[in-house]
């Protein structure tokens, strides 16, 4: 079993959709969780960090389950600019800052 | 902003020669990392180092070693290239839970 699994996608939505991403990860000493989003061929660049109480950035809000060892990625009002890989990452519960990534769910928007 | 740096874009290399790919960052973070992506496995860690002269295995790191004389500077060492490790190589930094900060990436063609 993968320790991060994603939906590879891709999803393929209409601009101004709604969208949204679900990750679970294995290990349950994970503290420290994020959304990264990464470009064709670019770097992945870090979204937002994912915190207990879930958060908001404009358009997108993250979820965070620790019971059930899920993380989701909510996206609003869809913008052809939001296409892009999203990564989902999570670190190894110790006391190092190494970081486990996912696959990626790939998101299409259309005009 | 935190500035990580990689040498190469894109760099085409033969079968069975050293290969250095360097990364410098510069905001005096003291862990760094080197990963390598590939499609349909994700990011996967190679070597990370904690401090100056300080470096540890990851999860793949055969055929490979890393040098970190300086803090500013991580160095990964292909000692004998060869066609598997044809890839996206991604450096990284950190400090404190913030999240990484990568490289642009050198995509690296071994022929």
């Amino acid at each position: 079993r993968k320790e991060v699994e994603q939906d590879p996608g891709p999803f393929n939505v209409p601009e101004g959709a709604t969208v949204a991403f679900n990750c679970t990860y294995s290990n349950s000493a994970s503290q420290s969780f994020f959304w990264y989003r990464q470009d064709c061929r670019k770097e992945p660049k870090l979204l937002m960090s994912v915190y207990s109480s879930g958060n908001e950035d404009g358009r997108f809000t993250a979820q965070l389950n620790r019971a059930s060892q899920y993380i989701s990625l909510l996206i609003r009002d869809s913008k052809l600019s939001d296409s892009a890989t999203y990564l989902c990452v999570v670190n190894r519960g110790d006391s190092s800052y190494k970081l486990i990534f996912g696959s990626g769910t790939r998101l299409l928007v259309r005009p | 902003d935190v500035k990580v740096t990689q040498s190469s874009r894109y760099l085409v290399k033969r079968t069975g020669e050293k290969v250095f790919l360097e990364c410098v960052q510069d905001m005096d973070h003291e862990n760094m990392f080197w990963y390598r992506q590939d499609p349909g496995l994700g990011l996967r860690l190679i070597y990370f180092s904690y401090d100056v002269k300080m470096k540890e295995k990851g999860d793949i790191p055969e055929g490979y070693s890393v040098s970190r004389e300086k803090k500013e500077r991580f160095s990964l060492i292909l000692e004998s290239a060869s066609t598997n490790q044809t890839s996206m190589y991604l450096c990284a930094s950190i400090s404190g839970n913030y999240g990484y900060t990568f490289g642009s990436g050198t995509r690296l063609t071994v022929v």
